[in-house]
């Protein structure tokens, strides 16, 4: 069966320095992958999305995600972290199939930042 | 700007009550979705309607049931309110476009549902 896995869940980094947040995949076909944040109280937005082509996507805030078919994974990073990305993280798959197709979301990875 | 919007931000509930959370879309969206998020288990797919009219169970349909009577209103009910309903609701909506894959999801605010 699909799945999506976040290995952490919960990551504290500090201001300014650089982030990787994990994600693999267990996905038959190719993918069409998706990583959203939530912040407190609110619904969840798109950061960015992959689905044919460069396998190194870039998103909205400054973040970038890098497919890796081998390692069945799709990793969101970001250089610089801002105390505004405290929030939580979701990746998502695509699944394939006639009822025009849902969303896998994994468990989500908590962010906190350090001033 | 895509812009889905649930009626309720917070609600209150007592056991046995019939609930009903709304969510309206004004994209013309022919895919809609409710999710609810428990901690630490993420988003679960409770429903979703790929038209006006259609519906089909998601992971946990079980105590829910929907109704899409218009292109942008997807409602959620809840027939008879459990505490173990209690939680973050999320509403969806998606265009098709091609296939529907690549386009992404927008999310509502969330509903906030406690069941006393």
């Amino acid at each position: 069966a699909q799945s999506v896995t976040q290995p952490d869940i919960h990551i504290t980094v500090s201001e300014g320095a650089s982030l990787e947040l994990r994600c693999n995949y267990s996905y038959g076909a190719t993918p069409y992958l998706f990583w959203y944040v939530q912040s407190p109280g609110q619904g969840l937005q798109l950061l960015l999305k992959y689905f044919s082509g460069d396998t190194l996507v870039q998103g909205i805030k400054g973040f970038e995600a890098e497919f890796k078919r081998s390692q069945s994974s799709f990793n969101l990073r970001k250089p610089s972290v801002h105390w505004s990305d405290a929030a939580e993280y979701f990746c998502a798959v695509a699944l394939y199939g006639g009822s025009q197709g849902n969303l896998i979301f994994g468990k989500g990875t908590k962010l906190s930042v350090k001033p | 700007d895509v812009k889905v919007t649930q009626s309720s931000r917070y609600l209150v509930k007592r056991t046995g009550e019939k609930v009903f959370l709304e969510c309206v879309q004004d994209m013309d969206h022919e895919n809609m979705f409710w999710y609810r998020q428990d901690p630490g288990l993420g988003l679960r797919l409770i429903y979703f309607s790929y038209d006006v009219k259609m519906k089909e169970k998601g992971d946990i349909p079980e105590g829910y049931s929907v109704s899409r009577e218009k292109k942008e209103r997807f409602s959620l009910i809840l027939e008879s309110a459990s505490t173990n309903q209690t939680s973050m609701y999320l509403c969806a909506s998606r265009t098709t476009g091609g296939t529907g894959l690549n386009s992404p999801l927008h999310f509502g605010n969330g509903t906030r549902l406690t069941v006393t």
